[in-house]
């Protein structure tokens, strides 16, 4: 399929390694953030939500955190497999709307 | 449970032409968002309709459109295209306004 992003920023990682996907977003008011990992040729697939109330959440390998004083968010990927290689998008949540980040590029090499 | 579905995947299209893309949300799901995906302007919201009624709308020309029906399906419509609309279209359902949306495989149009 097409590349979702030609020039977008990568982090290669080695399998096996953790991996952290960070993300600066926009606007102090938004109250909602998600994670999403999209592969060549799908839409994005739900990973992940955290809403503005807390500052860390955890999934299956994965976790958010959320500083919202320097409006950041990070993803972390334990253990990462050739299987997380994706573009991953943050998505804030800022009057009823989602706004997207531009998207990293994660590399998982053997 | 059966995902999102958009029809048709892929789409050629000249100058001019209008085009309408159709989304079957996940069963049970009532909101139905739009969004543009380009190389070089990312993932932009279109629109959002829960209930029949448009919600929320992005900031894109009159040309673009929808509507949602009473099943919750939903269509987008962009008259009189341009070679810039080339882009991947992306529909994503939830359960309702504002939850967490799930995104379909989207459908892949070129104006030529």
């Amino acid at each position: 399929g097409e590349s979702v992003g030609l020039h977008l920023p990568t982090l290669s990682v080695q399998e096996g390694d953790n991996s952290i996907i960070n993300c600066a977003y926009s606007n102090s008011a938004s109250d909602y953030f998600i994670w999403y990992k999209q592969e060549s040729g799908k839409g994005p697939q739900f990973i992940i939500d955290i809403r503005s109330n807390m500052d860390k959440r955890q999934g299956q390998r994965v976790t958010v955190l959320l500083n919202k004083t320097v409006k950041h968010l990070s993803l972390q990927i334990a253990a990462t497999q050739p299987g997380d290689s994706a573009v991953y998008f943050c998505a804030e949540r800022h009057y009823n709307k989602l706004i997207f980040g531009a998207g990293t590029r994660l590399a998982v090499h053997p | 449970k059966a995902g999102v579905t958009q029809t048709p995947r892929y789409l050629i299209k000249t100058r001019g032409q209008q085009v309408t893309l159709s989304c079957s949300p996940i069963s049970g799901h009532r909101s139905v968002s739009w969004y543009q995906q380009t190389p070089g302007q990312g993932l932009q919201f279109l629109f959002e309709y829960f209930s029949e009624t448009q919600r929320n709308k992005g900031n894109f020309p009159g040309r673009f459109s929808g509507r949602q029906f009473s099943n919750s399906r939903s269509e987008m419509n962009v008259s009189t295209l341009e070679l810039g609309d080339s882009a991947l279209y992306l529909c994503a359902s939830s359960l309702a306004f504002q939850e967490t949306q799930y995104f379909g495989p989207g459908t892949r149009l070129l104006v030529l």
